[in-house]
């Protein structure tokens, strides 16, 4: 167990509004992810970060915004809600090419 | 890309044999199987790297053919255990791009 946590674990939200997502690890690993997961779709990649301060884009980027000040924590902000945004949001990490260990994933209704 | 899993779902008795397929247009380097149960995280099984190396997990094992680029995993005396939902994920530059998933259902 990786010791990841995703807070808030659900949350729900009105259309429009700026959220922000934080994905918290023990593990020290370089690589944090940050993966949305809806029906048919499996996992798509929103962004990564291989490193503090060193991001870039996933394959479903869009009205999706990443941040990491220190090695243990990785935000994701969807900048103005929108209803297609409403998913389950998992956070992983590892080190790059390797396992990736996921958090319990964050459960998000936007309204 | 995404690859592309096969079948899309299976359901087993208990004691039966799966194979689930992941197949890329693009060429493989290495190959990861994911398996997540319902409402939970998904759980790493097992990394398939460039070279044909079969890997191994309690009774599921899994292959890799990078030259038709695919792999695929082996589930033989299914446990009710094994019940969830498994993803294949091929791997570019420290990133994972993910299959749709195969959906397996073991029943007693």
């Amino acid at each position: 167990d990786a010791g990841i946590t995703q807070s808030p674990r659900h949350k729900v939200t009105e259309t429009g509004t700026p959220v922000t997502l934080r994905c918290h690890q023990t593990e020290n690993h370089r690589y944090m992810y940050w993966y949305r997961q809806d029906p048919g779709h499996g996992l798509r990649l929103i962004h990564y970060s291989y490193g503090v301060k060193d991001t870039d884009k996933g394959e479903v980027s869009d009205g999706y915004s990443v941040s990491r000040s220190k090695t243990e924590d990785f935000l994701l902000t969807l900048e103005s809600a929108t209803s297609s945004q409403t998913s389950v949001y998992f956070c992983a990490t590892g080190q790059g090419e390797g396992t990736q260990y996921f958090g319990p994933g964050t459960r998000l209704t936007v309204l | 890309q995404q690859p592309v899993q096969s079948p899309q779902a299976v359901i087993l008795r208990e004691g039966e044999d799966a194979v689930i397929n992941c197949s890329s247009s693009k060429a493989l380097y290495s190959v990861h199987w994911y398996r997540q149960k319902h409402g939970e995280a998904p759980v790493f099984l097992m990394i398939l790297l460039k070279g044909g190396e079969q890997k191994g997990h309690e009774k599921i094992s899994a292959s890799f053919n990078e030259k038709k680029q695919q792999s695929s995993l082996y589930l033989t005396a299914s446990q009710l255990s094994y019940s969830g939902t498994y993803f294949c994920g091929t791997e570019t530059g420290g990133k994972l791009t993910f299959g749709q998933g195969t959906i397996l259902t073991v029943h007693p």
